[in-house]
Order: structure tokens, then sequence, then C-alpha cells
């Protein structure tokens, strides 16, 4: 399996500061057919299934704020909130889905310093 | 627009079974994948397995293989996840999610309780 690590468990920003959340696979997601790293970023709240945010490791879903951003490639990935709003507070994971199992970070709890 | 509904919260006793299911609609159910993820109380997601409607190919994670078994009726475009012996350790949040991980079911509670 491929094993998603992802750091830190958890985060406490101020309004209005970023947010850094990293995300490392134990293998490359890359596909070099396509040049494409198989990672989603997602958002959960409190009774909520998990929302995508990026796909493709940067690429924002359609109605994501911009302040949401993602960034890597291969094995080493980053979700970016630049300026945090109160909204944001929420559980963040990564997912691979390169390979079958598909799996998950373990999670980053971000909340309002 | 595609949606996932998934059965309603159930409470069980260790040993019993059960079959959870997850209704689709707004899409070609037999041309998307359908993966079921469980979440524990307070932890993290994890990848049980998927199923392919057209043809019914499964594939489990190895940590849920012979645990639990996902299956499919084409014909009401629903799709299943059932045990047949429950655990304590079973009790969970359980979501089901189309292939491009989009689309999510609204979740079932699963309690697992003597």
């Amino acid at each position: 399996d491929i094993v998603m690590t992802q750091s830190p468990e958890s985060l406490a920003v101020s309004l209005g500061e970023r947010a850094t959340i990293n995300c490392k696979s134990s293998q490359s997601v890359l596909y070099s057919s396509n040049s494409k790293s198989y990672l989603i970023w997602y958002q959960q709240k409190p009774g909520q299934p998990p929302k995508m945010l990026i796909n493709w490791a940067s690429t924002r879903e359609s109605g994501v704020p911009d302040r949401f951003s993602g960034s890597g490639s291969g094995t080493d990935f980053t979700l970016t909130i630049s300026s945090l709003q109160a909204e944001d507070v929420a559980l963040y994971f990564c997912q691979q889905y390169y390979d079958i199992p598909y799996t998950f970070g373990q999670g980053t709890k971000v909340e309002i310093k | 627009e595609v949606q996932l509904v998934q059965s309603g919260a159930e409470v069980k006793k260790p040993g019993e079974s059960l079959k959870i299911s997850c209704k689709s609609s707004g899409y070609s159910f037999t041309n998307y994948w359908i993966g079921w993820v469980r979440q524990m109380p307070g932890k993290g997601l994890e990848w049980m397995g998927l199923i392919y409607p057209g043809d019914s190919d499964t594939r489990y994670s190895p940590s849920f293989q012979g645990q639990v078994t996902i299956s499919v009726d084409k014909s009401i475009s629903t799709a299943y996840l059932q045990w047949s012996s429950l655990r304590a350790s079973d009790s969970a949040m359980y979501y089901c999610t189309r292939q491009d991980l989009r689309a999510w079911g609204q979740g079932t509670l699963v309690t697992v309780s003597s």
C-alpha cells in the first residue's frame, strides 16, 4: 500500500494568516504518461462527508475559494490556505488514487488561534 | 445532479449481519466505480474497496478483504456494503463515493453494541 504521511496533526492559525499542511507519499503518485500526480486534498467539517478542494495536486475544484492552493509533485505535496477564514475550521485530508487501495493521510485539524 | 443517498443509521449487536446501501442518481450508474470509506469516531478516513457496477469487478483494501462484501444491484442503481458478523470495532461512519471522488453519500452511522 502507498502510505500517506500528513503533517502537522493540528494547526492553530490567526484569522487572515497563512496555514500550510504537508503530505508525503511513500512512493511517487505521478503518472508519467500524463504528468499528473494523483493526489486530492479534502476538507471535512463535522457531520459532513469530505469535500474535494484540490485535484491533481494543484487544480482547484469549481467553487473553491482561491485562498486554497495545492502544490507539489511525485511524493511531496502542500495545501496552503493563504488567509485563514473562520469557515475554514475543519479537518483536511490528502488522498492518493494512483494505486489501489487508495489511501489517505491521517488528517490535519485546523483551528483559529 | 449527481446524488448518492445512503441508508439510515443502524444499531446492531455483535454477531449480527448488516447490509447498508448507497443509491445513485443523476448519471449512468454502470459507468463509474463506487467506493466505500470508513471513518471511525474521531478518526481519519480508511479506503475499504470499490466496485464497478458494469461487471461487478470488485477490489478490496487488504485491511478489509474478507471482513466485508461489496455488491451492486444495477436494476436499482444501488451499491451495498455488508457484514456477516458484526463486531464492536465495526462501529463507524461509512461513506460511499463515486469514482471521481467528487460525489459522496451523506454517510451511514453503524453502531455495534451489546
